[in-house]
């Protein structure tokens, strides 16, 4: 089964750090472009990141970036999102998602974790 | 920045209707969109790619058109468990961007 588990999410401090977690299971990681996108309470999704299967190509949205990082470990099938000088406004759902044919089609989707930043 | 505007944001109907969202793109974005369906608490589901085909194991009461600047989303025949939000997306070599979303409820 196709799967994605996302982790570590939590409370931090404005300021604060955190890095998130998305354990992939049930296809060749390596193969395939993955993406992080969040969901504020009761509103819409939004793209933050993607890299290409190999790790060297990255993608961010204008609000993260200099802020999050995107990588990959694909021996351990694992993406991962560091992100830094959390905002408040950074409060969401975060989810790990994969793509098929290059970056187009997000076909499999996390759970999501959720990340509240608060002091 | 590409901007996805989605309408109407909300929308109520009885079950057995024809429900239509549509999308318009800020620039002309070819086929490069994708349509999504989330229930409450759950992750978002592709339903639709490259604008007009229907992904595996979608009831064929979803379809998509449009092509350029103007896309549309139809629910042919409205069922009970299409309650959910549905967000287009386009897709470029600088990222994805969502619409807005629309709620769709049963009258």
């Amino acid at each position: 089964e196709v799967q994605l588990v996302e982790s570590g999410g939590g409370l931090v401090q404005p300021g604060g750090s955190l890095r998130l977690s998305c354990a992939a299971s049930g296809f060749t990681f390596s193969d395939y472009w993955m993406h992080w996108v969040r969901q504020t309470p009761g509103k819409g999704l939004v793209w933050l990141s993607r890299i290409h299967g190999g790790g060297i190509t990255t993608s961010y949205a204008d609000s993260v970036k200099g802020r999050f990082t995107i990588s990959r470990d694909n021996a351990k099938n694992t993406l991962f999102l560091q992100m830094n000088s959390l905002r408040t406004e950074d409060t969401a759902v975060y989810y790990c998602v994969r793509s098929r044919f290059y970056y187009y089609h997000m076909d499999v989707w996390g759970q999501g974790t959720t990340v509240t930043v608060s002091s | 920045d590409i901007q996805m505007t989605q309408s109407p944001s909300s929308l109520s109907a009885p079950v057995g209707d024809r429900v239509t969202v549509t999308c318009q793109a800020s620039e002309d974005i070819s086929n490069y969109l994708n349509w999504f369906q989330q229930k409450p608490g759950k992750a978002p589901k592709l339903l639709i790619y490259d604008a007009s085909n229907l992904e595996t194991g979608v009831p064929s009461r979803f379809s998509g058109s449009g092509s350029g600047t103007h896309f549309t989303f139809t629910i042919s025949s409205l069922q009970p468990e299409d309650i959910a939000t549905y967000y287009c997306q386009q897709f470029d070599n600088l990222g994805h961007t969502f619409g807005g979303g629309t709620k769709v409820e049963i009258k």
